[in-house]
């Protein structure tokens, strides 16, 4: 256990409607991670934070804001819900310096209709 | 050539025989590489981890990296039905970031 939850587990949703996911961490890690994961697709980098109100986009950004006002939480929204954000949410912290041994919350499933 | 290639599977092996799974990797990926373990429906926890050619050992597995081939795989010697999951390869990009393979299927055999 990396210290690390997500929330909620599970959401329904609607097209159009905004979605915010929550990562806690409990360890005062400096880098956090949103991903998606998908089948045929793997794991894919949506945002990354390396500190409090640092953040940079990743591979699959688009529609997707994340924000990040305390070292703990890092939040990731979706503006508007489309059925192509339907997908298994990860996010993940580094602990050590280099910054490469990545660590999962459980994930968040969310489905939009 | 994608960034880190992995054979879907599934890799079927029978319970005690060793399991061997593959990685390939583009000029794109950098350094450092890792093996993931995910089981269903849950998420990716790391099992190994390498930086420099050659084997590196931790009890059943044994990482093998091979700059010159671009190649990393992961031997699972002893398999047990409790290795069926789906392994993740993956390797730091030229922009730090970690690039994540699709993931190969491994099925143990009682």
């Amino acid at each position: 256990d990396a210290g690390i939850t997500q929330s909620p587990r599970h959401k329904v949703t609607e097209t159009g409607t905004p979605v915010t996911l929550r990562c806690h961490q409990t360890e005062n890690h400096r880098y956090m991670y949103w991903y998606r994961q998908d089948p045929g697709h793997g794991l894919r980098l949506i945002h990354y934070s390396y500190g409090v109100k640092d953040t940079d986009k990743g591979e699959v950004s688009d529609g997707y804001s994340v924000s990040r006002s305390k070292t703990e939480d890092f939040l990731l929204t979706l503006e508007s819900a489309t059925s192509s954000q339907t997908s298994v949410y990860f996010c993940a912290i580094t602990r050590d310096s280099s910054q490469e041994t990545q660590y999962f919350g459980p994930g968040t499933r969310l489905l939009v209709l | 050539q994608k960034e880190v290639e992995q054979n879907s599977g599934p890799l079927s092996v029978p319970e005690g025989a060793i399991a061997s799974l593959n990685c390939t990797y583009s000029d794109r990926v950098s350094q450092s590489f890792f093996w993931y373990r995910q089981y269903s429906g849950k998420s990716p926890e790391l099992i190994m981890s390498i930086y420099s050619n050659g084997d590196k050992e931790d009890g059943r597995f044994t990482a093998q990296l091979n700059k010159a081939s671009q190649y990393v795989s992961l031997l699972i010697r002893d398999s047990q039905p409790s290795d069926s999951a789906t392994y993740l390869c993956a390797g730091r990009g030229r922009d730090d970031k970690i690039i994540f393979g699709k993931g190969t299927r491994l099925h143990i055999l009682p």
